[in-house]
């Protein structure tokens, strides 16, 4: 079975700053990784995914997450975020095989500050 | 693309009664998620569909839940009765499950209050 680990429950930080945001998994099996946004009052919106090949994934919104399979890893970052970044980031794993099904870490609250 | 089409969404209802959620999903997809998503759980797989079928419905908290998929374009989730412990922001999902890895396209919710 696989499991997901977000280390931080709340993530403040100033606007134009740089921000990682951590995510662990854990899984017997090959993964596919996935970051999602939720806005507000919203849905969840993709924001980038692993599947294979390069470890550097770059995703929507200037975010980009990069897999690191030892450390067994998938930490979401952003060089410079904006006011508009606020929201709750979410990290998920699946396995590679059969229907693929979602597990997601507990989230990640982003605010970000004038 | 209308996306994933849920509704209603916004429910109050009281404890006891009969409540049913609707989804359309994104036309072609072929698999359905129902999520529920409170802050002490996070976000749950109550049940997910592939192909109109039920596939893993381990997530459905007890036999008050109840969830269908009579044909590609709608299901429905019902709770009955309800409980105050049910309210919550449920989505549903929907994926083409033609290849490994296909997104997740999600739902706006439905934000659920049993008094």
């Amino acid at each position: 079975a696989q499991s997901v680990t977000q280390l931080d429950s709340q993530v403040p930080v100033f606007e134009e700053a740089p921000v990682e945001l951590r995510c662990n998994y854990s899984s017997s099996v090959s993964v596919y990784l996935f970051w999602y946004v939720q806005y507000p009052n919203q849905g969840l919106q993709l924001l980038l995914k692993y599947l294979s090949g390069s470890t550097l994934v770059k995703g929507i919104n200037g975010f980009e997450a990069e897999f690191n399979k030892s450390q067994t890893s998938f930490h979401l970052r952003k060089p410079s975020v904006h006011i508009s970044d606020t929201a709750e980031y979410f990290c998920a794993v699946s396995d590679s095989g059969g229907y693929n099904k979602l597990i997601f870490g507990a989230g990640t609250r982003l605010a970000v500050h004038p | 693309d209308a996306g994933v089409i849920q509704s209603p969404r916004h429910e109050v209802t009281e404890m006891g009664q009969e409540v049913t959620l609707r989804c359309k999903p994104i036309s072609g997809h072929n698999s359905l998620f129902w999520y529920r998503q409170t802050m002490m759980r996070g976000l749950e797989l109550l049940i997910y569909f592939n192909n109109n079928v039920p596939i893993d419905d381990s997530g459905m908290p007890e036999d008050r839940f109840s969830a269908k998929m009579p044909n590609a374009s709608f299901s429905t989730l019902k709770i009955q009765p309800s409980e105050p412990r049910d309210s919550a922001v449920y989505f549903c999902a929907s994926r083409f499950s033609g290849e490994t890895g296909e997104t997740q396209y999600f739902g706006p919710g439905t934000r659920l209050l049993v008094l």
